[in-house]
């Protein structure tokens, strides 16, 4: 089993809509969860951070973190074609940024 | 954007032949990554530095080595390349060691014959 899983879609949304985005991990000792962006072909760029559970607003987007259930989230408000790209959920327990990265969830919105 | 040059870009070789992958930032950071990113992986850690001269492995770091002889580089090589080592890599920093933000380049596209 996995460390992450994550939904590979693809998903394919209309302008406007909100995406939801998820991934679930096994290992407890998680304190960090981040949301990375990638755009085709270039390197990935941080999008969310949070710590421990919780929401965390930022605009559009809205990172959340259920501990118990071992569960993240990422919403996208208003969804805009710009944000077709591939999501990466990455978590760690801390210490040296040693990141677990999710397989990434690949977003289409169509105008 | 991050001062992060990866080079090559782009590679083509033979199995069984040594590779050198050059990542050069101009950051300042003390951190350092190589990533593997396949498809259904994800990215995956391969080795990483914490400062010069100081590596340690990652989840993948079989086939690879690492060297860090000044801040602003670090080498990642594949001794003798094999199939299973085509990849796109990614090089990464950060500025510290537990804030989750890296700094990502742009890739190294590897394929291996």
């Amino acid at each position: 089993q996995k460390e992450v899983e994550q939904d590979p879609g693809p998903l394919s949304v209309p302008e406007g809509a909100i995406v939801s985005l998820n991934c679930t991990y096994s290992n407890s000792a998680f304190q960090y969860f981040m949301w990375y962006r990638q755009y085709s072909r270039k390197g990935p760029e941080l999008l969310m951070y949070t710590y421990s559970s919780g929401n965390k607003e930022d605009g559009r987007f809205t990172a959340q973190v259920d501990k118990s259930s071992k569960y993240i989230s990422l919403f996208i408000r208003d969804s805009q074609p710009s944000d077709s790209a591939t999501y990466l959920c990455a978590l760690t327990a801390g210490g040296y940024n040693k990141l677990i990265f999710g397989a990434g969830t690949r977003l289409a919105v169509h105008p | 954007d991050a001062g992060i040059t990866q080079s090559p870009r782009h590679k083509v070789t033979e199995t069984g032949t040594p590779v050198t992958l050059r990542c050069h930032q101009t950051e300042n950071h003390r951190y350092m990554y190589w990533y593997r990113q396949d498809p259904g992986h994800g990215l995956r850690l391969i080795h990483y530095s914490y400062g010069v001269k100081d590596t340690d492995k990652g989840e993948v770091s079989d086939g690879y080595s690492v060297s860090r002889s000044k801040t602003e580089d670090f080498l990642l090589t594949l001794e003798s390349a094999t199939s299973s080592q085509t990849s796109v890599y990614f090089c990464a920093i950060s500025r510290d060691r537990e804030s989750g933000e890296l700094f990502f380049g742009e890739g190294s596209r590897l394929t291996v014959l």
